[in-house]
Parts: structure tokens; sequence; C-alpha cells
């Protein structure tokens, strides 16, 4: 049972470029959770998905980012124009939201770069 | 509230020793909450979690408590070994929707 993939690991961008990051959750993971972590901060929540939905996107910078989790495929967290302040490491979590355990498993994250 | 924008307090222990990692959450309606270790370059790992109408819960070598009334949680590591070296945060779901997570601890072990 594989984990939470996300790819790319790496991803540099240039100014005013655009940036895709994916997640696809663990097999039998419905609810999708992004979030952003800065150098020696905490991780900072962003959007929460659940298939075909966003549940809660108080996170969400209100321009240039956007996030989907469509019926078939990974999440995508889009990020328009980008900034050098984007530069940051963006994780995904999925869980069940089952049974008594709710606990969200993460992805290995992907570091944007903005040049 | 989230804690971000701060710089990560840091805990330093001798190998062989007890840890003990503290946490303040924010939200009196959180009714579950779970401990993730992070290494460096990787995602956070799942250690160890506790609902509301528990004290405590002890997992292998690490115990959290649970402290509704101050609204803190704690995380032990018993017989700290260099492989524990990471930064440890606090996480509580809000509202059945969000992972909100605390400030983090960087824990670092002393040979």
């Amino acid at each position: 049972n594989a984990g939470v993939m996300q790819n790319p690991r790496h991803l540099v961008r240039r100014r005013g470029q655009e940036a895709r990051l994916r997640c696809s959750p663990m097999k039998g993971h419905s609810h999708v959770y992004w979030y952003r972590q800065l150098p020696e901060e905490g991780l900072k929540f962003m959007v929460y998905l659940q298939k075909e939905n966003i549940i809660d996107e108080s996170g969400m910078p209100k321009e240039r980012f956007s996030a989907e989790f469509p019926k078939e495929g990974p999440s995508i967290l889009r990020i328009q124009q980008v900034v050098r302040g984007d530069s940051a490491a963006y994780f995904c979590a999925s869980s069940t939201r089952q049974g008594r355990s709710t606990e969200a498993f993460f992805g290995q994250g992907t570091r944007l770069t903005v040049v | 509230g989230e804690n971000v924008g701060l710089h990560l307090p840091t805990l330093s222990v001798q190998e062989g020793d007890n840890s003990i990692i503290n946490c303040a959450y924010s939200n009196s309606a959180s009714d579950y909450f779970i401990w993730y270790k992070q290494e460096s370059g990787k995602g956070p790992q799942f250690i160890i979690d506790i609902r509301s109408n528990m004290d405590k819960r002890q997992g292998q070598r690490v115990t959290v408590l649970l402290n509704k009334t101050v609204k803190h949680l704690s995380l032990q590591i018993a017989a700290t070994q260099p492989g524990d070296s990471a930064v440890y945060f606090c996480a509580e779901f809000q509202g059945a929707q969000k992972l909100v997570f605390g400030q983090g601890t960087r824990l670092t072990i002393n040979p």
C-alpha cells in the first residue's frame, strides 16, 4: 500500500511562471489537505478537499492559488504567476476520516524554488 | 491559532535520557490530537494520537498526555536515541475539518 505520493519533489520556476504540484493520496483515502512550510517554521494549513469538493480554503491566498481534487486523478495545487515569496515546501496529507481514527498521513513534499 | 513565523524552540537531551516536549493548543472544542515527527527534508511522520476523552496514551517508547483544563499536550520519549533527533509538532483537528499544527520543537540528542 503506497503512501501519499507527491511530485515533483523539487520544482524550480522563474518569477511569473505557473507551478503545479500533484498529490496522490493513499489508497482508499478521499480527504486531502495541503500545507505550506517555510524553513525553520511550522506547517501552515492551506486547503482541505474531498473528492470534487473544496471543504475549507481558509488558508489559501486570495489570488494566484487554487486547488482541486477531481473524481479521477491526483489533487493539484496550482500557483499562477509565482513570486519569490512562494518559495517553500508544500506538503499534502490524506486521511479516510472513517472509523475511530482520523490520522492523516503526509507525503514527502514538493520544494518549490522561485528564481 | 496557528503558530507560524516564529523560529523553532530547541530541546537538547543526553542520549538515554527521557525527553518531554510540550505543546499548547488553541481550540477548546478540538477533540483529536496528533504528534508528528519531521526529519530534515522529509514530510511529517505520525507518532501517536489521542482523543479528548483520554488523559494519557502510550505507544512504543512514547507517551502523550493531554490536559484539557489548560489546553496542553506533552510528548514523552523514553530512553532517547540519536534517531529521535527531529522536529516534533503537535496538531489538533479543529471543528472535525482542519488539521492545525502547533509551533514545533527541535529535539537534538547529545552523545
